[in-house]
């Protein structure tokens, strides 16, 4: 079954880092990029970034350069996304999505961050 | 950036009647335009891709057409089931981005 599940909820205080996996399955990971997209209460779904999983590369939003670290693990098919320097803004479901054609066909379950101090 | 307005924001519409939402982009996105559904809790649907490609699996009600910045998005004959909330985004350029959302009513 070809799937993307994510790591699940976390409560963070502000200036904390949060770390969200995103495991691939049922499909060759090194195929299609994944991407990280973020959904705060009653917002638009917003774009952070995306990863090669086949080399590594990386390209982010510039509203979230600086603060957005997407990586993977290739023998885990699993990728990840760090979100530093937390505040209150931040608090979304953070969700990530299998590149390719079409484009975000697949996507995690979410995973809710909560920031509060 | 791309900018992406829909309208109407919020619409109420009865079972079988046609609904028809509008999406503008800030410049020529070509056809790089996708549509999702997103209902309460859940993550965004793909229904259409491609400015009018039916994404596998999806009802035939739902159609889209349009190309450069001017996009339309129909539910032939409106369901019960169809209530959610409906977005159109663009993937011509970085960063990609999302219309503010339809959200549809009965």
């Amino acid at each position: 079954q070809v799937q993307l599940v994510q790591s699940g909820a976390e409560v963070k205080k502000p200036g904390a880092s949060v770390n969200i996996s995103c495991k691939a399955s049922g499909y060759t990971f090194t195929k299609d990029a994944i991407h990280w997209l973020r959904q705060a209460p009653g917002q638009r779904p917003e774009w952070l970034g995306w990863i090669n999983p086949a080399t590594g590369n990386t390209k982010y939003s510039q509203k979230f350069q600086g603060r957005v670290t997407i990586s993977r693990d290739t023998s885990a098919t699993t990728a990840y996304v760090e979100v530093s320097s937390l505040r209150s803004e931040d608090t979304a479901v953070y969700y990530c999505a299998r590149g390719g054609i079409p484009l975000w066909a697949l996507w995690g379950q979410g995973t809710l961050v909560t920031v509060s101090s | 950036d791309i900018q992406m307005t829909q309208s109407p924001s919020a619409l109420s519409a009865s079972v079988g009647d046609r609904v028809t939402i509008t999406c503008q982009a800030s410049q020529d996105i070509k056809m790089n335009l996708n549509w999702y559904q997103q209902k309460p809790g859940k993550g965004p649907n793909l229904l259409i891709y491609g400015a009018s490609s039916l994404h596998t699996g999806v009802p035939s009600r739902f159609s889209a057409s349009g190309s450069g910045a001017h996009f339309t998005f129909t539910i032939g004959s409106l369901r019960p089931e169809d209530i959610a909330t409906y977005y159109c985004q663009q993937y011509d350029n970085l960063p990609y981005a999302f219309g503010q959302g339809t959200k549809l009513g009965i």
